[in-house]
């Protein structure tokens, strides 16, 4: 059975770089799946954020394309989120996920963008 | 980009009601539709994929319908455990995959 774990600072600077991991047990991370990252801001909805093939093919959302980039680490089965010049928007419970849509979700991380 | 439009937003029901919620595309997205249910600090759980596919595990009485355009997600008999958020996802056909902005069910 797959799982996934995000981690990464829980608070982040406005202006900053949030930059999360998500650890993959159970798969690996060279597998015929795609490796999504999901946000959800308190009290809203759910925002697609982009995915990577272990190829390092990436695909990601326009809202958020200037400022976000994906990578895989295949030596140690994760793959990383980078989002740059942060603001309170981006405050949010951000998720990884295998080939959505997907029943393997992590639990969630809060990360939250305040000074 | 593909939009997706959930009606109602919100919605109150009794125990053993039939629910149903709507999912508008904004263009054709034939039937690569999920359903996901979201209840109050959990992770999202998927229920549905291929439109009207059930995961196996998901009760009987969830089940969906639609393609093309419009779909939608029926509760036969609710339950007080079905109280929850539930979101439409669209995937495949293009790289990209959005959301709807999510139906809120509460139990009268």
């Amino acid at each position: 059975q797959v799982q996934l774990q995000e981690s990464g600072p829980g608070l982040v600077e406005p202006s900053g770089t949030l930059s999360l991991t998500c650890a993959v047990s159970g798969d690996s991370i060279s597998s015929n799946n795609w490796w999504a990252w999901v946000r959800q801001p308190p009290g809203k909805g759910l925002e697609w954020i982009g995915e990577i093939f272990h190829t390092g093919s990436t695909n990601y959302n326009p809202s958020l394309k200037s400022r976000i980039s994906m990578s895989v680490d295949k030596s140690k089965n994760h793959f990383s989120l980078r989002v740059t010049s942060v603001t309170a928007a981006d405050t949010a419970v951000y998720y990884c996920a295998r080939q959505l849509p997907s029943d393997s979700w992590g639990q969630g991380t809060l990360v939250t963008v305040s000074s | 980009d593909i939009q997706l439009t959930q009606s109602p937003s919100s919605l109150s029901a009794s125990v053993g009601d039939r629910v149903t919620i709507s999912c508008r595309a904004s263009q054709d997205i034939s039937n690569y539709l999920a359903w996901y249910q979201q209840r109050p600090g959990k992770v999202p759980k998927v229920l549905i994929y291929g439109a009207t596919a059930l995961l196996s595990g998901v009760p009987s009485r969830f089940s969906g319908s639609g393609s093309g355009a419009h779909f939608t997600l029926t509760i036969s008999g609710l339950q007080p455990e079905d109280v929850a958020t539930y979101f439409c996802q669209k995937y495949s056909d293009g790289p990209q995959i959005t959301f709807g902005q999510g139906t809120r069910l509460e139990i009268k």
